[in-house]
Protein backbone atom coordinates (compact mmCIF):
# COMPACT_ATOMS: atom_id res chain seq x y z
CA UNK A 1 0.00 0.00 0.00
CA UNK A 2 0.73 3.80 0.24
CA UNK A 3 0.93 6.08 3.22
CA UNK A 4 1.40 10.07 2.46
CA UNK A 5 2.17 12.52 5.22
CA UNK A 6 2.57 16.46 4.89
CA UNK A 7 1.66 18.56 7.60
CA UNK A 8 -2.14 19.52 8.06
CA UNK A 9 -1.51 23.43 8.10
CA UNK A 10 0.97 26.04 7.34
CA UNK A 11 0.77 29.77 7.70
CA UNK A 12 2.96 32.25 5.81
CA UNK A 13 3.52 36.04 5.03
CA UNK A 14 2.33 37.79 1.34
CA UNK A 15 5.69 38.08 -0.47
CA UNK A 16 7.76 35.56 1.39
CA UNK A 17 9.07 31.54 0.50
CA UNK A 18 7.05 28.40 1.84
CA UNK A 19 8.39 24.67 1.40
CA UNK A 20 5.70 22.16 1.92
CA UNK A 21 6.99 18.44 2.66
CA UNK A 22 5.54 15.36 1.79
CA UNK A 23 7.26 11.65 2.84
CA UNK A 24 5.75 8.84 1.71
CA UNK A 25 6.04 5.00 2.38
CA UNK A 26 5.11 3.01 -0.75
CA UNK A 27 5.06 -0.53 -2.21
CA UNK A 28 5.66 0.96 -5.75
CA UNK A 29 6.34 4.45 -7.21
CA UNK A 30 5.17 6.01 -10.57
CA UNK A 31 5.93 9.67 -10.17
CA UNK A 32 4.56 12.26 -7.45
CA UNK A 33 2.36 14.71 -7.92
CA UNK A 34 1.31 18.05 -6.31
CA UNK A 35 -1.98 19.70 -6.90
CA UNK A 36 -3.44 22.86 -5.84
CA UNK A 37 -7.46 22.72 -4.63
CA UNK A 38 -8.90 26.07 -3.52
CA UNK A 39 -11.77 25.37 -0.84
CA UNK A 40 -15.37 23.80 -2.92
CA UNK A 41 -13.26 23.63 -6.14
CA UNK A 42 -11.54 20.93 -7.95
CA UNK A 43 -7.64 20.07 -7.17
CA UNK A 44 -5.54 21.83 -10.18
CA UNK A 45 -2.26 19.63 -11.19
CA UNK A 46 0.93 21.92 -10.22
CA UNK A 47 4.03 19.59 -10.95
CA UNK A 48 5.31 15.93 -11.47
CA UNK A 49 8.50 14.55 -10.58
CA UNK A 50 9.59 10.90 -11.39
CA UNK A 51 13.12 11.12 -11.07
CA UNK A 52 15.08 12.67 -8.32
CA UNK A 53 15.49 16.13 -8.40
CA UNK A 54 14.30 19.78 -8.67
CA UNK A 55 11.37 20.73 -10.99
CA UNK A 56 11.00 24.57 -11.42
CA UNK A 57 7.66 26.07 -12.89
CA UNK A 58 7.38 30.43 -12.40
CA UNK A 59 6.85 30.96 -9.15
CA UNK A 60 6.37 26.67 -7.83
CA UNK A 61 9.04 24.18 -7.82
CA UNK A 62 9.02 20.47 -6.66
CA UNK A 63 11.88 18.39 -5.90
CA UNK A 64 12.30 14.69 -5.14
CA UNK A 65 14.35 12.29 -3.68
CA UNK A 66 12.91 8.50 -4.42
CA UNK A 67 15.60 7.00 -2.17
CA UNK A 68 14.55 9.34 1.12
CA UNK A 69 10.79 8.85 0.04
CA UNK A 70 10.66 12.54 0.06
CA UNK A 71 9.51 15.69 -1.67
CA UNK A 72 8.74 18.98 -1.49
CA UNK A 73 6.54 22.25 -2.98
CA UNK A 74 8.28 25.37 -2.67
CA UNK A 75 6.20 28.36 -3.41
CA UNK A 76 8.43 31.86 -3.93
CA UNK A 77 6.83 35.18 -3.75
CA UNK A 78 3.92 34.50 -2.05
CA UNK A 79 0.85 36.16 -3.48
CA UNK A 80 -2.94 35.81 -1.40
CA UNK A 81 -4.32 33.74 -4.19
CA UNK A 82 -1.78 30.89 -3.17
CA UNK A 83 -4.04 30.61 -0.30
CA UNK A 84 -5.31 26.86 -0.72
CA UNK A 85 -4.79 23.40 0.24
CA UNK A 86 -1.37 21.70 -1.37
CA UNK A 87 -2.04 17.75 -2.13
CA UNK A 88 0.87 15.44 -2.69
CA UNK A 89 -0.15 12.41 -4.63
CA UNK A 90 2.02 9.39 -5.21
CA UNK A 91 0.90 7.40 -8.67
CA UNK A 92 1.05 3.84 -8.20
CA UNK A 93 3.06 1.39 -11.17
CA UNK A 94 1.23 0.03 -13.76
CA UNK A 95 -1.87 1.62 -12.82
CA UNK A 96 -2.60 5.21 -13.05
CA UNK A 97 -4.33 5.10 -9.69
CA UNK A 98 -2.90 7.90 -7.43
CA UNK A 99 -2.90 7.90 -3.74
CA UNK A 100 -3.41 11.44 -1.93
CA UNK A 101 -2.08 12.55 1.17
CA UNK A 102 -4.81 14.70 3.16
CA UNK A 103 -3.28 18.18 1.92
CA UNK A 104 -1.52 20.81 3.34
CA UNK A 105 -3.86 24.27 3.99
CA UNK A 106 -1.67 26.94 3.43
CA UNK A 107 -2.94 30.54 5.00
CA UNK A 108 -1.01 33.57 3.59
CA UNK A 109 -1.32 36.25 5.60
CA UNK A 110 -1.01 40.39 4.56
CA UNK B 1 -12.50 21.23 -24.94
CA UNK B 2 -13.90 22.42 -21.79
CA UNK B 3 -12.42 20.28 -19.47
CA UNK B 4 -13.70 17.67 -17.36
CA UNK B 5 -17.79 18.00 -16.62
CA UNK B 6 -19.62 16.30 -13.97
CA UNK B 7 -23.20 16.51 -13.22
CA UNK B 8 -24.55 17.64 -10.67
CA UNK B 9 -22.50 19.75 -8.80
CA UNK B 10 -24.69 19.00 -5.81
CA UNK B 11 -27.07 16.22 -4.83
CA UNK B 12 -29.17 15.91 -2.01
CA UNK B 13 -30.72 12.69 -1.11
CA UNK B 14 -32.68 10.93 1.02
CA UNK B 15 -31.25 7.75 2.83
CA UNK B 16 -31.42 4.51 1.08
CA UNK B 17 -32.31 6.51 -2.55
CA UNK B 18 -30.64 5.70 -5.24
CA UNK B 19 -28.40 8.43 -7.12
CA UNK B 20 -26.20 8.36 -10.36
CA UNK B 21 -23.95 10.80 -11.31
CA UNK B 22 -22.56 11.75 -14.82
CA UNK B 23 -18.63 12.57 -15.80
CA UNK B 24 -17.97 13.31 -18.89
CA UNK B 25 -13.77 13.70 -19.50
CA UNK B 26 -11.85 15.75 -21.90
CA UNK B 27 -12.58 14.34 -25.04
CA UNK B 28 -9.30 12.78 -26.31
CA UNK B 29 -8.79 11.16 -22.59
CA UNK B 30 -8.98 7.25 -22.38
CA UNK B 31 -7.98 7.00 -18.56
CA UNK B 32 -11.06 8.42 -16.18
CA UNK B 33 -11.06 8.25 -13.03
CA UNK B 34 -13.87 8.49 -9.71
CA UNK B 35 -12.06 9.44 -6.25
CA UNK B 36 -14.08 10.33 -3.00
CA UNK B 37 -13.42 13.21 -0.86
CA UNK B 38 -14.34 14.61 2.48
CA UNK B 39 -13.89 17.52 4.47
CA UNK B 40 -10.28 17.69 5.25
CA UNK B 41 -9.20 14.64 3.87
CA UNK B 42 -7.11 14.07 0.17
CA UNK B 43 -9.42 12.73 -2.41
CA UNK B 44 -9.62 8.79 -2.37
CA UNK B 45 -9.39 5.80 -5.31
CA UNK B 46 -12.73 4.30 -6.27
CA UNK B 47 -11.95 2.76 -9.59
CA UNK B 48 -10.97 3.72 -13.39
CA UNK B 49 -11.47 3.02 -16.64
CA UNK B 50 -9.22 2.98 -19.47
CA UNK B 51 -11.44 3.12 -22.50
CA UNK B 52 -14.38 1.01 -21.92
CA UNK B 53 -12.35 -1.40 -19.90
CA UNK B 54 -12.92 -1.15 -15.36
CA UNK B 55 -9.46 -2.08 -14.76
CA UNK B 56 -9.55 -1.68 -11.05
CA UNK B 57 -12.25 -1.14 -7.82
CA UNK B 58 -11.05 -0.19 -4.57
CA UNK B 59 -11.26 -2.80 -1.98
CA UNK B 60 -13.28 0.05 0.17
CA UNK B 61 -15.93 0.43 -2.40
CA UNK B 62 -18.69 -1.33 -1.41
CA UNK B 63 -21.48 -3.50 -3.79
CA UNK B 64 -23.81 -0.17 -3.26
CA UNK B 65 -21.25 1.65 -5.84
CA UNK B 66 -21.58 0.73 -9.43
CA UNK B 67 -19.46 2.42 -12.03
CA UNK B 68 -19.70 2.31 -16.21
CA UNK B 69 -18.29 4.10 -18.76
CA UNK B 70 -20.30 1.70 -22.02
CA UNK B 71 -18.66 3.89 -24.95
CA UNK B 72 -15.47 4.65 -23.40
CA UNK B 73 -16.67 8.24 -23.54
CA UNK B 74 -18.71 9.67 -20.54
CA UNK B 75 -18.79 7.64 -17.23
CA UNK B 76 -21.55 6.95 -14.33
CA UNK B 77 -21.40 6.61 -10.83
CA UNK B 78 -24.49 5.32 -9.13
CA UNK B 79 -24.61 4.60 -5.34
CA UNK B 80 -27.69 2.28 -4.41
CA UNK B 81 -29.69 3.05 -1.10
CA UNK B 82 -27.55 5.38 -0.14
CA UNK B 83 -25.98 5.98 3.33
CA UNK B 84 -25.49 9.12 5.64
CA UNK B 85 -21.35 7.87 5.21
CA UNK B 86 -21.54 8.44 1.56
CA UNK B 87 -22.16 12.19 1.86
CA UNK B 88 -19.14 13.28 0.36
CA UNK B 89 -17.52 15.05 -2.92
CA UNK B 90 -17.36 13.00 -5.61
CA UNK B 91 -14.61 13.60 -8.54
CA UNK B 92 -13.84 12.24 -11.07
CA UNK B 93 -10.83 13.07 -13.60
CA UNK B 94 -8.97 12.01 -16.74
CA UNK B 95 -6.13 11.18 -18.46
CA UNK B 96 -4.28 10.35 -21.71
CA UNK B 97 -2.92 7.14 -21.85
CA UNK B 98 0.19 6.84 -25.12
CA UNK B 99 2.12 4.00 -26.30
CA UNK B 100 0.46 1.97 -23.49
CA UNK B 101 3.36 3.23 -21.08
CA UNK B 102 2.85 7.25 -20.64
CA UNK B 103 0.51 8.79 -18.82
CA UNK B 104 -0.48 12.54 -18.84
CA UNK B 105 -0.88 14.07 -15.33
CA UNK B 106 -5.02 14.18 -14.16
CA UNK B 107 -7.75 16.52 -14.91
CA UNK B 108 -10.44 16.75 -12.47
CA UNK B 109 -14.18 17.81 -12.38
CA UNK B 110 -15.33 19.97 -10.25
CA UNK B 111 -17.32 17.27 -8.90
CA UNK B 112 -20.44 16.38 -7.34
CA UNK B 113 -21.07 17.47 -3.72
CA UNK B 114 -23.62 14.39 -2.09
CA UNK B 115 -25.51 15.01 0.96
CA UNK B 116 -27.35 11.92 1.95
CA UNK B 117 -30.27 13.12 4.90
Amino acid sequence: GQNIDQPTEMTATEGAIVQINCTYQTSGFNGLFWYQQHAGEAPTFLSYNVLDGLEEKGRFSSFLSRSKGYSYLLLKELQMKDSASYLCAVRAPNAGKSTFGDGTTLTVKP
Amino acid sequence: DTGVSQDPRHKITKRGQNVTFRCDPISEHNRLYWYRQTLGQGPEFLTYFQNEAQLEKSRLLSDRFSAERPKGSFSTLEIQRTEQGDSAMYLCASSLVRDNSFETEAFFGQGTRLTVV
